[in-house]
């Protein structure tokens, strides 16, 4: 049972423009939803991560919106640059008995060309 | 470097063998997890430890698979038996207990079983 669906699964993006990437998730108990960016072997690094509380969180260009009825989380990459250049993984958890314990999607392979 | 230490980088072993991987995860941290990640998926759970306890197994942890943690600190996770399927990275993370404590990876175990 796949609790958090990811798309796209691969994305091209020109050196300065907008990288986005679309998480949805199917259990309403999940309360943490943090992206992670991994680079070829390396483990996945934690990248910014929003509460369904707040609809909006960015830090610096990485920008998270969250649509608690709709069920949708996505990442926004402003002024992708070719280092941004990696895979996505949103994920999701619930605290109560959660265990921080993390579902992850299934990954974005984000290329930002010059 | 006090990240979360995987050890060894990489193993190749032969069907049927037997193996074991050591995580040391951020000294700090009371909380330790093992995922596996195979090509192109998102990392999967497949238990943790709080302290020295055991709390939580995947149903993809068959009885193959056995982890521990005795002090509350390393952890251990041997795979006996081992099958062409069991080929993956193997990811270690840590973190606090508190809730939305962000998992901290590290940079895996690659298994190739031939």
């Amino acid at each position: 049972q796949q609790q958090v669906k990811q798309s796209p699964q691969s994305l091209i993006v020109q050196k300065g423009g907008i990288s986005i990437i679309n998480c949805a998730y199917e259990n309403t108990a999940f309360d943490y939803f943090p992206w992670y960016q991994q680079f070829p072997g390396k483990g996945p690094a934690l990248l910014i991560a929003i509460r369904p509380d707040v609809s909006e969180k960015k830090e610096g260009r990485f920008t998270i919106s969250f649509n608690k009825s709709a069920k949708q989380f996505s990442l926004h990459i402003m002024d992708s640059q070719p280092g941004d250049s990696a895979t996505y993984f949103c994920a999701a958890s619930f605290q109560a008995g959660g265990g921080n314990k993390l579902t992850f999607g299934t990954g974005t392979q984000l290329k930002v060309e010059l | 470097d006090t990240g979360v230490s995987q050890d060894p980088r990489h193993k190749i072993t032969k069907r049927g063998q037997n193996v074991t991987f050591r995580c040391d995860p951020i000294s700090e941290h009371n909380r330790l997890y093992w995922y596996r990640q195979t090509l192109g998926q998102g990392p999967e759970f497949l238990t943790y430890f709080q302290n020295e306890a055991q709390l939580e197994k995947s149903r993809l942890l068959s009885d193959r698979f056995s982890a521990e943690r005795p002090k509350g600190s390393f952890s251990t996770l041997e795979i006996q038996r081992t099958e062409q399927g069991d080929s993956a990275m193997y990811l270690c993370a840590s973190s606090f207990t508190a809730p939305s404590s962000p998992l901290h990876f590290g940079n895996g175990t690659r298994l190739t079983v031939t």
